[in-house]
């Protein structure tokens, strides 16, 4: 199957610093998703970038799936940005989710 | 320790037809989630149990769809009857959690391989 390897694996920011997180993948894939993990455990879909870039506020992402790598970037972080968030890849219905990047936004 | 399991792990059933998938989250989370994928769109959440009970429902597409957990350890979901539209992949993932419904610091989810859904 796709392997999904996320990094960096934690991360410790002061508030109002930006940040980018990477997500590389083994193989050719048509989805691409960027989540973040709320208190409670449950996903918040924030990209669906197959390829591209999207922005969202102070998100914004960018695939290059020729080069199969993706870039969730965050800018001056908040507190409320704290979590773990989560790349998954996929051809087809193959899907597989990189291990996360731990993220804490200190005040 | 074993994983998340799931099973099936591919599934062809003709439309109006049942199937039950089930999910086994690693032993000792309370929390469990269903996610899926239909061809070709993104992830979307279903449902989310702390334990037995239904923690957050909202993203269950209609009543054709039942989930349950219980005893609080594996979960079903059961589709009935099953449509083409239904066709995917369905994703369970599991997580510990303290006792003030936060995720214990260190602590992950982790996710099942996922059962694939084929409605013919």
């Amino acid at each position: 199957g796709i392997q999904v390897e996320q990094s960096p694996p934690d991360l410790i920011l002061q508030e109002g610093a930006n940040s980018t997180l990477r997500c590389n993948f083994s193989d050719s894939v048509n989805n691409l998703q960027w989540f973040h993990q709320n208190p409670w455990g449950q996903l918040i879909n924030l990209f669906y970038i197959p390829s591209g870039t999207k922005q969202n506020g102070r998100l914004s992402a960018t695939t290059v799936a020729t080069e199969r790598y993706s870039l969730l970037y965050i800018s001056s972080s908040q507190t409320t940005d704290s979590g773990v968030y989560f790349c998954a890849v996929g051809k087809d219905n193959d899907m597989r989710f990189g291990a996360g990047t731990r993220l804490t936004v200190k005040p | 320790e074993a994983g998340v399991t799931q099973f099936p792990s591919h599934s062809v059933i003709e439309k109006g037809q049942t199937v039950t998938l089930r999910c086994d989250p690693i032993s000792g989370h309370d929390n469990l989630y269903w996610y899926r994928r239909v061809m070709g769109k993104e992830i979307k959440f279903l449902l989310h149990f702390v334990k037995e009970s239904k923690q957050d429902e909202s993203g269950m597409p209609n009543n054709r769809f039942l989930a349950e957990r219980t005893g609080g350890t594996y979960s079903t979901l059961k589709v009935q009857p099953a449509e083409l539209e239904d066709s995917g992949v369905y994703f369970c993932a599991s997580s510990q959690d303290d006792v003030w419904g936060r995720l214990l610091s260190g602590n992950t989810i982790y996710f099942g391989e996922g059962s694939w859904l084929t409605v013919v």
